[in-house]
């Protein structure tokens, strides 16, 4: 019982430093998104998907690329890294229809520190 | 603009005794408006949630009220276990610039004593 994973969980990366964060949802829901975590600053979207090949940007998109290949997958590219992303990044699913309007499923988060 | 505002960082309860979480929003095109419980490294986990249609939804120790008129909705803890302590988020639902979303709250660090 899976649910949505993500990798890493702990990343520690240098200024200018390229990376992907992964996750995966077995649960075949067409909605997935990645939200970041700071102090005082509660759940922010970055970017969303309601389907493969379908991509849209959240409230805060700039520096982040997503891509959804397939309905599990869906990966968040970090191209140059800046001291400004370090926080916890966190990939929600739900379903679009037959689910509670707004109810998503978290992973356990990928806690990023940029140097 | 903050859409969705928890005013209050913390709250301090003793166990068995009641928690209310308070949580303002400011646009009146929100249907559904929930709550989120999350501990710490976990990630958030749906708690509760009321449709913009109905003033009040309980499910066992945990309710939510809304009162539209005053864009304000509760969530009221009874009674409060030492389990529950943990951040709690508040969010809206709705049809933003043609598409969904779900916009969060800053959250709120619930500690209950022992």
């Amino acid at each position: 019982n899976a649910g949505v994973t993500q990798t890493p969980k702990f990343q520690v990366l240098k200024t200018g430093q390229s990376m992907t964060l992964q996750c995966a949802q077995d649960m075949n829901h067409e909605y997935m998104s990645w939200y970041r975590q700071d102090p005082g600053m509660g759940l922010r979207l970055i970017h969303y998907s309601v389907g493969a090949g379908i991509t849209d940007q959240g409230e805060v998109p700039n520096g982040y690329n997503v891509s959804r290949s397939t309905t599990e997958d869906f990966p968040l590219r970090l191209l140059s890294a800046a001291p400004s992303q370090t926080s916890v990044y966190f990939c929600a699913s739900s379903p679009l229809a037959g689910g509670t309007a707004g109810e998503l499923f978290f992973g356990e988060g990928s806690r990023l520190t940029v140097l | 603009d903050q859409q969705v505002k928890q005013n209050s960082p913390s709250l301090s309860v003793q166990e068995g005794r009641i928690s209310i979480l308070n949580c303002d929003y400011t646009n009146s095109m929100f249907d559904y408006f929930l709550w989120y419980k999350k501990y710490p490294a976990e990630g958030p986990t749906f708690l509760i949630s009321i449709s913009s249609i109905k003033d009040k939804n309980e499910d066992g120790r945990f309710t939510v009220f809304l009162n539209k008129s005053a864009k304000h909705l509760s969530l009221h803890i009874v009674p409060s276990q030492p389990g529950d302590s943990a951040v709690y988020f508040c969010a809206a639902h709705g049809d933003q610039g043609g598409s969904e979303k779900l916009v969060f709250g800053k959250g709120m660090k619930l500690t209950v004593n022992p």
